[in-house]
């Protein structure tokens, strides 16, 4: 069965420092998704990414965070200068869009996060 | 403004118990509904979609009340197993963006 696949699954990190997180979305997905969850918290929106581009994002989503999909495959998420308050799990998301008798239910599909800890 | 509610609890029941949880969202204009499992430092993953008319999967059934929007998710003879985090997804469209926002999830915890 596809699968939605992260990498590292675990960064220690120091603050200042630049992260990125990459993901590889299921081949035929459409949509995607990065989500973070603190630690005890609420699963939360960062951005949505569709047709090579930003599609929304959310007031999480400030000037230090920025994603990319530079190869078609590899959906990447950027910190540039890594904060002690974004140490969360990072999740991957996507979504496939189809219509007609089997249109698409809305399932998001999750890889299994990248735990960033920031020092 | 919180956008989907959920009761983080949590419910201790015992092995055999049936448990309710409910959801309440705020955006009317919300076009699809889930409830998501999640255990301990693990992804999210779907446990079921609702549907208008209700509907069940097993000892799972769920619920969506467009006009109090609400949805419930009822787990009957409950399982040690069942012993997670229940999420609430509610997702709406907007301008060809497709955003689901998560609840901050109901702890289920079945004992012996």
């Amino acid at each position: 069965e596809p699968e939605v696949t992260q990498t590292p699954s675990h960064q220690v990190t120091q603050m200042g420092q630049e992260v990125i997180l990459r993901c590889v979305p299921i081949s035929n997905h459409l949509y995607f998704y990065w989500y973070r969850q603190i630690l005890g918290q609420k699963v939360e929106f960062l951005v949505s990414f569709y047709n090579n581009e930003i599609s929304e994002k959310s007031e999480i989503f400030d000037d230090q965070f920025s994603v990319e999909r530079p190869d078609g495959s590899n959906f990447t998420l950027k910190i540039r200068s890594t904060k002690l308050e974004d140490s969360a799990m990072y999740f991957c998301a996507s979504i496939p869009w189809t219509s007609g008798r089997n249109a698409n239910t809305g399932e998001l599909f999750f890889g299994e996060g990248s735990r960033l800890t920031v020092l | 403004r919180k956008e989907v509610e959920q009761d983080p609890g949590p419910f201790n029941v015992p092995e055999g118990a049936t448990v309710a949880f409910n959801c309440t969202y705020s955006n009317s204009a919300s076009q699809s509904f889930f409830w998501y499992r999640q255990d301990c430092r693990k992804e999210p993953k779907l446990l079921m979609s609702v549907y208008s008319s209700g509907n069940e999967d097993g000892r799972f059934t769920a619920q969506l009340n467009r006009a109090s929007q609400y949805i419930s998710l009822l787990i009957r003879d409950s399982k040690l197993s069942d012993s997670a985090t229940y999420l609430c997804v509610v997702s709406h469209a907007s301008g060809g963006s497709y955003i689901p926002t998560f609840g901050r999830g109901t702890s289920l915890i079945v004992h012996p």
